[in-house]
């Protein structure tokens, strides 16, 4: 079974804050993915990274930035946190091949105080 | 236009009825086809793969129909535990190897 751990389900920052989101998988996927979800507005994309050091803005990257110097790990880096980056942030992973599926974390649920 | 399109719902209804959803896409080159299931404050979970000739999961139905370029899911005799927000996802043509999803479905199956 895939596995793609994030390393909190909850995490409470300040306004300001450099805040990192862990993600790491196990079965050697190129392709990593980094959501945000909020009440409403389904799944928006922050960015994703098709190979190591490679990445790609999605659909909302501002404020964001990603860094990804191993295959097994992506990290999502807020550089100065805010209140409406307030939500639920899911990982993902896929294999490369048409009928491959995403597989996610269990989550991060991160609020900016 | 969204390139993957849902309707919301919530649909409501009782144990044991037959249930259907609809899902549409943009692009009709888009090569694979998937639903998910995500339960409240969950993460999505693939719930099956879309096969073109349509395929079946015990109660579970998915069809195909790239002329109209729509995605249907079949849930036969629901469950309680169906109660779940059903997500259509599709890839696009292209290098990268991203799915688009759709906003998603609401089910409440109720006794």
């Amino acid at each position: 079974d895939v596995k793609v751990t994030q390393s909190s389900r909850y995490l409470v920052k300040r306004t300001g804050e450099k805040v990192f989101l862990e993600c790491v998988q196990d079965m050697d996927h190129e392709n990593m993915f980094w959501y945000r979800q909020d009440p409403g507005l389904g799944l928006r994309l922050i960015y994703f990274s098709y190979d190591v050091k490679m990445k790609e803005k999605g659909d909302i990257p501002e404020g964001y930035s990603v860094s990804r110097e191993k295959k097994e790990r992506f990290s999502l880096i807020l550089e100065s946190a805010s209140t409406n980056q307030t939500s639920m942030y899911l990982c993902a992973s896929r294999g490369t091949g048409g009928q491959q599926p995403q597989h996610f974390g269990d989550g991060t649920r991160l609020s900016i105080l | 236009r969204k390139e993957v399109e849902q309707d919301p719902g919530p649909f409501n209804v009782p144990e044991g009825a037959t249930v259907a959803f609809n899902c549409t896409y943009s692009n009709s080159a888009s090569q694979s086809f998937f639903w998910y299931r995500q339960d409240c404050r969950k993460e999505p979970k693939l719930l099956m793969s879309v096969y073109s000739s349509g395929n079946e999961d015990g109660r579970f139905t998915a069809q195909l129909n790239r002329a109209s370029q729509y995605i249907s899911l079949l849930i036969r005799d629901s469950k309680l535990s169906d109660s779940a927000t059903y997500l259509c996802v599709v890839k696009p043509p292209g290098g990268y190897n991203k799915l688009i999803f759709g906003a998603g479905t609401r089910l409440a199956v109720h006794p």
